[in-house]
């Protein structure tokens, strides 16, 4: 069964701190892995998008890794501000195309504290 | 770049009563999705057009979800009659291809409560 799972569910640090974030997937095959952030009452905003071939991506103060051996992908946001308080999600595809099924993870919940 | 555009953002109903969402996808974007996000959940996928056309519609509850894109361009999802359990945020989305991967656009969802 094609599954996203994500951990922790939910994570609080302080403003300034280091964070890393799972994501653990069985979806097979696969094409690429997807980091989404989404703020309260918005829609997901993508951060970083990675295939097969690509075992880290950065977008800023986030970098995202990837390894299609073990089907694990991590999240690392750097010098936390209060403005990374939001859901992460992960979404793995099995195709590159838009025929391809997007499979979510259910999101890590990241409060940042000042 | 004007992004994804939905409306209403907020829609409070009663059960058995109905409902309909209006997604403007980025221009050009041919291809739209609407997502059902239950709270604490990821979004579910419920139906995907490729132009007017659809491409998979697999887990949208067809008895009393339906959804068009008129033209390839606007769309409507609408639910009749509604249920408590269809209480959730509806995304809509579209996507562009960036490379080697469609990158999809998401706007900003309608949240429902059905009372």
């Amino acid at each position: 069964k094609n599954q996203v799972e994500q951990s922790p569910q939910s994570l609080i640090i302080l403003e300034g701190k280091n964070c890393t974030l799972q994501c653990n997937y069985t979806v097979s095959p696969f094409s690429n892995l997807r980091w989404y952030k989404q703020d309260t009452g918005r829609g997901p905003v993508s951060l970083t998008i990675m295939t097969f071939s690509e075992n880290t991506k950065s977008n800023g103060r986030y970098t995202a890794t990837l390894d299609a051996d073990t089907k694990q992908s991590s999240l690392h946001i750097t010098a936390s501000q209060l403005s990374d308080s939001a859901s992460y999600i992960c979404v793995v595809s099995d195709r590159g195309s838009t025929l391809g099924r997007l499979y979510f993870g259910r999101g890590t919940q990241l409060t940042v504290w000042p | 770049e004007a992004g994804v555009a939905q409306s209403p953002r907020y829609k409070i109903i009663e059960k058995r009563q109905s409902v309909a969402f209006w997604c403007n996808p980025i221009s050009g974007h041919a291809t739209l999705y609407w997502y059902q996000q239950i709270l604490g959940q990821g979004p579910k996928l419920l139906i995907q057009f490729q132009n007017n056309g659809v491409v998979d519609d697999s887990q949208l509850p067809k008895d009393r979800f339906s959804a068009e894109r008129l033209k390839g361009v606007d769309s409507t999802l609408k639910i009749q009659p509604a249920k408590l359990e269809d209480s959730a945020v509806y995304l809509c989305a579209s996507s562009l291809i960036r490379g080697l991967v469609y990158e999809q656009f998401f706007g900003p969802g309608t949240r429902l409560t059905v009372l």
